[in-house]
C-alpha cells in the first residue's frame, strides 16, 4: 500500500446511475488530484484541491463532481456518465513545499455502459 | 496540447540490457522532472526525478539525462531485469505542483 486507498477498485454503471468514487490518505499531505488514465494516452489531470480548497477544474464535464471535506479525504461524484468515461481514475496526494512528489493510489477501474 | 511528449511507446530488451526512453517538453516554466513506474493493477510510483540545475541523476541502475537546452531529458535503465517490466512515464511539473505525463513506455525485458 502507498498510503493512498481508493475504493471500489472496480465499478461498472449505467449512464443513468450515480457512484462516487473515495480516496483516503493519512500521509499527511495538503494537495490531493484527481487524475483520468486512458490507454495509450497521457494521465489528465481533472480537480486540484489545495488545502481543501479546489484550485483546478481542467475543464472537466460536469458530470464529474469533486468533493473535498478535509485535507485526508477527496471523492469524484459521478453521474449521467458516458461510455467514454470508461478509464482508470487515479487519485494522488502530495505535501506542498516538498520534493516528495505525487503518491498515487491505486486506482478505480470504470466501466460505463 | 500535450506538454510533454514521450517515446517510444513501447520497447522490449533482453535482460541485462539497456531500455532508453526519451521525453521532450516546450514550456519552460518546468523546473521538476520525475518519472514514474506503473505495475498493471497498481498506480504510478515515483521512480526517480530531476531538477534542471544538473545534467544527470543516479538511482541505482535507473539514470536520468536531461538537457535543458534542448528541452530534453531521458531514462536510462541499465542491466534491465525482468521485474523492470512495467509502463514508465515521464512528467514536468513548475511551482504549482500540477504535473503533467507524457503517454507512457511499456517496457518488457524478456528472460
Amino acid at each position: 500500500e502507498t498510503g493512498v486507498t481508493q475504493t471500489p477498485r472496480h465499478l461498472v454503471m449505467g449512464m443513468t446511475n450515480k457512484k462516487s468514487l473515495k480516496c483516503e490518505q493519512h500521509l499527511g499531505h495538503n494537495a490531493m488530484y484527481w487524475y483520468k488514465q486512458s490507454a495509450k494516452k497521457p494521465l489528465e489531470l481533472m480537480f486540484v484541491y489545495n488545502f481543501k480548497e479546489q484550485t483546478e477544474n481542467n475543464s472537466v464535464p460536469s458530470r464529474f463532481s469533486p468533493e473535498c471535506p478535509n485535507s485526508s479525504h477527496l471523492f469524484l461524484h459521478l453521474h449521467t456518465l458516458q461510455p467514454e468515461d470508461s478509464a482508470l481514475y487515479l487519485c494522488a496526494s502530495t505535501l506542498l513545499g516538498t520534493e516528495k512528489g505525487y503518491t498515487f493510489g491505486s486506482g478505480t477501474r470504470l466501466t460505463v455502459v | 496540447q500535450q506538454q510533454v511528449k514521450q517515446s517510444p511507446q513501447s520497447l522490449i530488451v533482453q535482460k541485462g540490457g539497456i531500455s532508453i526512453i526519451n521525453c521532450a517538453y516546450e514550456n519552460t516554466a518546468f523546473d521538476y522532472f520525475p518519472w514514474y513506474q506503473q505495475f498493471p493493477g497498481k498506480g504510478p510510483a515515483l521512480l526517480i526525478a530531476i531538477r534542471p540545475d544538473v545534467s544527470e541523476k543516479k538511482e541505482g541502475r535507473f539514470t536520468i539525462s536531461f538537457n535543458k537546452s534542448a528541452k530534453q531529458f531521458s531514462l536510462h535503465i541499465m542491466d534491465s531485469q525482468p521485474g523492470d517490466s512495467a509502463t514508465y512515464f515521464c512528467a514536468a511539473g513548475s511551482n504549482d505542483y500540477k504535473l503533467s505525463f507524457g503517454a507512457g513506455t511499456t517496457v518488457t525485458v524478456r528472460a
